[in-house]
């Protein structure tokens, strides 16, 4: 599986967009990008993914450049609530189950 | 629907006890994961299940743990005889294989931190 790279932690005031980078320079033509986090004393949680046409759901978007090397997550209107570790995994996208292994991931500190 | 289900929510047990970890995935889900998270090692798949059948143990520690799946409802993480190293936060996941038989997403439960003492 493609590896990838995240900042270790980002701020963000209330309210404003949150844009989360991610680089996977080494990702393959069948590869997803997948986006989890995981808010303080929960269990990681889906939030959206896409292979190379962006993708925007009701939680957030998700941008991926034309070279697929690298992407970002962006919640548009970031709330304290979003204050999470988020995720950016690479992985196949081909019949049955393919492992998700989770890396470090951006710790997002959303303040008032 | 309630998501899935852990319990209990916390565990504290002295070393050399039995530990029993108990999952109850979304209803219909016919993969089942067991997680564990640390801060040294992050998040690690332990073991998943496909209607009902341990499919993949590779990620199972040690012989000390086991894993059952008695029915599409219910899972079981043992941990015989427990260590302090075993201390970590437990997450059970399900999925789902819909659409062309590609999963999609994996819905976690809320996690058993486990604290061997």
């Amino acid at each position: 599986d493609a590896k990838t790279t995240q900042p270790p932690s980002m701020d963000c005031a209330e309210g404003r967009a949150a844009n989360l980078p991610c680089n996977h320079s080494t990702i393959s033509g069948n590869e997803y990008v997948y986006w989890y986090r995981q808010i303080h004393s929960q269990g990681p949680q889906y939030i959206i993914h896409g292979l190379k046409n962006n993708e925007t759901n009701e939680m957030a978007s998700l941008i991926i450049t034309e070279d697929r090397k690298s992407s970002t997550l962006i919640l548009p209107h970031a709330t304290l609530r979003d204050t999470a570790v988020y995720y950016c995994i690479v992985r196949p996208l081909n019949t049955g189950f393919q492992k998700l292994v989770f890396g470090t991931g951006t710790r997002l500190l959303v303040s008032p | 629907d309630a998501g899935v289900i852990q319990s209990p929510r916390h565990e504290v047990t002295e070393m050399g006890q039995e530990v029993t970890l108990r999952c109850k995935p979304i209803s219909g889900h016919d993969y089942l994961f067991w997680y564990r998270q640390t801060m040294m090692r992050g998040l690690e798949l332990l073991i998943y299940f496909n209607n009902n059948v341990p499919i993949d143990d590779s990620g199972m520690p040690e012989d000390r743990f086991s894993a059952k799946m008695p029915n599409a409802s219910f899972s079981t993480l043992k941990i015989q005889p427990s260590e302090p190293r075993d201390s970590a936060v437990y997450f059970c996941a399900s999925s789902l294989v819909d659409r062309g038989l590609i999963m999609e997403k994996l819905f976690f439960g809320s996690g058993t931190q486990l604290s061997v003492l």
